[in-house]
């Protein structure tokens, strides 16, 4: 079936760097995305979400862009600290027969040199 | 407020056993999915419910079977267990309007090794 891929299984930064992690997705119907961070032994933490009628959002930090054209979102991170450092995965979500199940990719690992 | 809660946190079962994980919602939210994460891998869909009734299911066995109750709480069940059930199950809640694009919200799971 379809699903989400991401490019870089993991990508390792100095602190206060700004860190890009980027997603690709296949299902032209998806028309909600959302990024998670999951730290050790924990359930995913929502980050932040955009909607297909979009193409960037940003929120404290963090700023997601969707390109529908070529199927892309990344999430960048701004002035990455020790604590971002985590397992970050994109998530795509579209209306499947009355559910709307979110579909994951393998996920990105985050490494912050300090 | 509380988040999405479960449990147990850790199981440790045998092969052909049975098991039952219990996750509550956030208060207000009315829908329950449920994940299964291989280590090293995002999580997959297994089950989602809302007001007591099964939304729709992933590619899962007949093995797995969930229910909701009128509380919005949720049981997961999977029979016959295989080596390959050992995963991190997480329960997610939602406010459940219907079709709407809304944020799921995952429970810290619980961690089933079956041996």
């Amino acid at each position: 079936g379809e699903s989400v891929g991401l490019h870089l299984p993991t990508l390792s930064v100095q602190e206060g760097d700004n860190s890009i992690i980027n997603c690709a997705y296949s299902n032209s119907a998806s028309d909600y995305f959302i990024w998670y961070k999951q730290e050790s032994g924990k359930g995913p933490q929502f980050i932040i979400d955009i909607r297909s009628n979009m193409d960037k959002r940003q929120g404290q930090r963090v700023t997601v862009l969707l390109n529908k054209t070529v199927k892309h979102l990344s999430l960048q991170i701004a002035a990455t600290q020790p604590g971002d450092s985590a397992v970050y995965f994109c998530a795509e979500n579209f209306m499947d027969t009355g559910r709307r199940a979110l579909t994951f990719g393998s996920g990105t690992r985050l490494q912050v040199q300090p | 407020d509380a988040g999405v809660t479960q449990s147990p946190t850790h199981l440790i079962k045998t092969r052909g056993q049975q098991v039952t994980l219990r996750c509550s919602p956030i208060s207000g939210h009315k829908s329950v999915s449920w994940y299964q994460q291989v280590l090293g891998q995002g999580p997959q869909f297994i089950f989602q419910y809302y007001e007591k009734e099964e939304r729709g299911r992933g590619n899962f066995p007949d093995r797995f079977s969930a229910r909701q109750f009128p509380n919005y709480s949720s049981e997961l069940n999977v029979n016959a267990l295989l080596l390959g059930d050992s995963a991190l199950y997480l329960c997610a809640s939602s406010i459940g309007t219907v079709g709407g694009q809304e944020t799921q919200y995952f429970g810290p799971g619980t961690r089933l090794l079956v041996l």
